[in-house]
């Protein structure tokens, strides 16, 4: 199975300031058919998962362009440019590319300092 | 728009069944692979198990292999968890999600959860 290591797991930020979360898997995400996909996940405080990237840089509709993914083979970040109190929650990455199974990483818990 | 509505958990002792159910609309269910996904208290996602638009070849999470079957009736829009021999590490919120269809990128819509507490 790929194991998905995420850092750091807790990531306290200042409003208006960046934050990275760093997901490195323990193979390569490189799909035999060309594609990369590691997905990431926002779940705010009591609410179910949301998707916000998928294919490693690709923003689901109706997510703020603050949120930015990037990387490629087995290192990758997801980056908030300017948090807002709403970025508040735990974050995942997924990968879809060696599967079963589907495996996520440990999550990062972000909050405001 | 999409939405998934999951229901069926519970209280239940160790060792019994339980099953699941997650009503899909605003989609074209019969055309996508759907996912089981749970979360115990406090911790991360875990993936439990997964089948195609049509009742073939499913994967399940080792963990839940052979305990759990997970199922569809197409023509209800609905998606099931069969969970049997229920542990106390099985505690959990269970998520249905939506599975890929063409090129579509699966996991982009998820329901609210359905908790299923084991425990005697």
């Amino acid at each position: 199975d790929v194991v998905m290591t995420q850092s750091p797991l807790s990531l306290p930020v200042t409003l208006g300031q960046a934050a990275s979360i760093s997901c490195r898997s323990s193979q390569s995400l490189v799909h035999s058919d060309g594609n990369t996909y590691l997905n990431w996940f926002q779940q705010r405080p009591g609410q179910s998962p949301r998707r916000l990237i998928y294919k490693v840089s690709n923003r689901d509709s109706g997510v703020p362009d603050r949120f930015s993914g990037s990387g490629s083979g087995t290192d990758f970040t997801l980056k908030i440019s300017r948090v807002e109190a709403e970025d508040v929650g735990v974050y995942y990455c997924m990968q879809g590319t060696h599967w079963p199974p589907w495996t996520f990483g440990q999550g990062t818990k972000v909050e405001i300092k | 728009q999409v939405q998934l509505v999951e229901s069926g958990g519970g209280v239940v002792q160790p060792g019994t069944s339980l099953r699941l159910s997650c009503a899909a609309s605003g989609f074209t269910f019969s055309s996508y692979g759907m996912h089981w996904i749970r979360q115990a208290p406090g911790k991360g996602l875990e993936w439990v198990a997964f089948m195609w638009n049509a009742e073939s070849n499913n994967h399940y999470a080792e963990s839940v292999k052979g305990r759990f079957t997970i199922s569809r009736d197409n023509s209800k829009n609905t998606l099931f968890l069969q969970m049997n021999s229920l542990r106390a590490e099985d505690t959990a919120v269970y998520y249905c999600a939506r599975g890929s269809s063409g090129g579509s990128v699966p996991f982009d819509y998820w329901g609210q959860g359905t908790l299923v507490t084991v425990s005697s």
